[in-house]
């Protein structure tokens, strides 16, 4: 079966401390993402990587970083975190970057809550 | 990238047809039209993807126009279980696959 593991379901952390937000997957997938929802606004792509080593801006990368050093892993970094950036974070993995298989495989998600 | 447009919720009642449309007026050539469902507290599910004409699974049909600047998500018989949010999605499938969702369709069905 498809897994994609978040490593937290909530989190609490403080404003300005370093937060690390970890994912996943078991399918040899080469892209991944990581999104943001927020009531009234959708999901909201953060970044995404599709190789190791790779990656690329979405439409909020303002205040995050990741990093991807391993295929099956990808970090989500909030440098300083702040109180706007309380949220649920989804992780998700895709099989190919070129092609014509779209579909994503989404972890749970991590409810951060920035104090 | 393409752009999606949905309408924002629908209401429906046990056992009806339900129809989702969205318009993505610049589709390119290399774009799949894909769907996806997300149930509270979840993460969203693949349902359905297609480039033009019909495609049908187990779960719902997606019909595409001959231009390909909308389509339709088809859910037969809905019931109480299928009240999720539906997003439209266009995929660019020369390169990068960046999956972009909007702000999708709240579906509510009722009794």
């Amino acid at each position: 079966d498809v897994k994609v593991t978040q490593s937290s379901r909530y989190l609490v952390k403080r404003t300005g401390e370093k937060v690390f937000l970890e994912c996943v997957q078991d399918m040899d997938h080469e892209n991944m993402f990581w999104y943001r929802q927020d009531p009234g606004l959708g999901l909201r792509l953060i970044y995404f990587s599709y190789d190791v080593k790779m990656k690329e801006k979405g439409d909020i990368p303002e205040g995050y970083s990741v990093s991807r050093e391993k295929k099956e892993r990808f970090s989500l970094i909030l440098e300083s975190a702040s109180t706007n950036q309380t949220s649920m974070y989804l992780c998700a993995s895709s099989l190919e970057r070129v092609g014509r298989n779209t579909e994503a495989f989404f972890g749970q998600g991590t409810r951060l809550t920035v104090v | 990238l393409a752009k999606t447009t949905q309408p924002i919720s629908m209401d429906s009642y046990e056992g009806q047809e339900v129809n989702i449309t969205c318009s993505h007026n610049n589709i390119a050539t290399n774009d799949y039209i894909t769907w996806y469902q997300q149930f509270p507290s979840q993460g969203p599910r693949f349902i359905i993807q297609g480039y033009k004409t019909k495609v049908t699974n187990e779960v719902a049909s997606l019909f595409i126009p001959a231009d390909r600047k909308s389509s339709t998500l088809s859910l037969p018989r809905v019931s109480l279980s299928d009240t999720a949010v539906y997003y439209c999605l266009v995929v660019f499938t020369g390169g990068g696959n960046k999956l972009t969702f909007g702000t999708g369709t709240q579906l509510k069905v009722e009794l």
